[in-house]
């Protein structure tokens, strides 16, 4: 069974500081690329970053682009995203998302969901 | 930006069909996904490739996808099937795009 237990949410001030962590078992990490999509209370879904399963390539929405970096360690079957210079408007629960390939594309499709993180910014 | 809308509600009786639009721009030429997430739960993916389903998921669920719009189906609705769906597409520039969300009330 896929598991994808997300933590390092919390609360921060704008312009602070926070990374993610998403520890995957229950698959092989390894041969799979990785997304994060976000949910603010009550909105829809909004896909924020993706990895390849070799890490070698990345991509990010617009919105968080130069200030989020997702990275990956395969020894740890950890998923990573680190997010700085944050926003009111970052404040949302985080998913970690198991991609269906090794490569992100138009053929994919999310088929595996974590329980989320709630990520906090405000004054 | 590639947008998809969905009509925000719809709602069903139990045993009916229940029918969920999604419309984009020559959204045929894409593969549509769907997603169930019930209040508090994180998203579950019911349709992929337009028309395939998880083994997982009930045969009363159901997808296609032509012209302008894609559709989720699903057959004889019951009370578990209360939930939002959420399409969801693949862009060139904002790589997943999903929809606006279906609120389905049984």
């Amino acid at each position: 069974e896929v598991q994808l237990l997300g933590s390092g949410g919390g609360s921060v001030q704008p312009g602070g500081s926070l990374r993610l962590s998403c520890a995957a078992s229950g698959f092989t990490f390894s041969e799979y690329a990785m997304n994060w999509v976000r949910q603010a209370t009550g909105k829809g879904l909004e896909w924020v970053s993706a990895i390849s399963a070799t890490g070698g390539d990345t991509n990010y929405a617009e919105s968080v682009k130069g200030r989020f970096t997702i990275f990956r360690d395969d020894s740890k079957n950890t998923l990573y995203l680190q997010m700085a210079s944050l926003r009111v408007d970052d404040t949302a629960v985080y998913f970690c998302v198991k991609d269906s390939r090794v490569e992100v594309g138009a053929t994919n499709w999310l088929d595996s969901w974590g329980q989320g993180t709630l990520v906090a910014v405000s004054s | 930006s590639y947008e998809l809308t969905q009509p925000p509600s719809v709602s069903v009786s139990p045993g009916q069909t229940a029918t969920i639009t999604c419309s984009g721009d020559k959204l045929g030429n894409k593969y549509v996904s769907w997603y169930q997430q019930k209040p508090g739960q994180p998203p579950v993916v019911v349709i992929y490739e337009d028309t395939r389903r998880p083994s997982v998921i009930p045969e009363r669920f159901s997808g296609s996808n032509s012209g302008n719009t894609a559709t989720l189906t699903i057959s004889g609705t019951q009370a578990i099937d209360e939930a939002e769906y959420f399409c969801q597409a693949w862009d060139a520039l904002t790589f997943y795009v999903f929809g606006t969300g279906t609120k389905v009330t049984v």
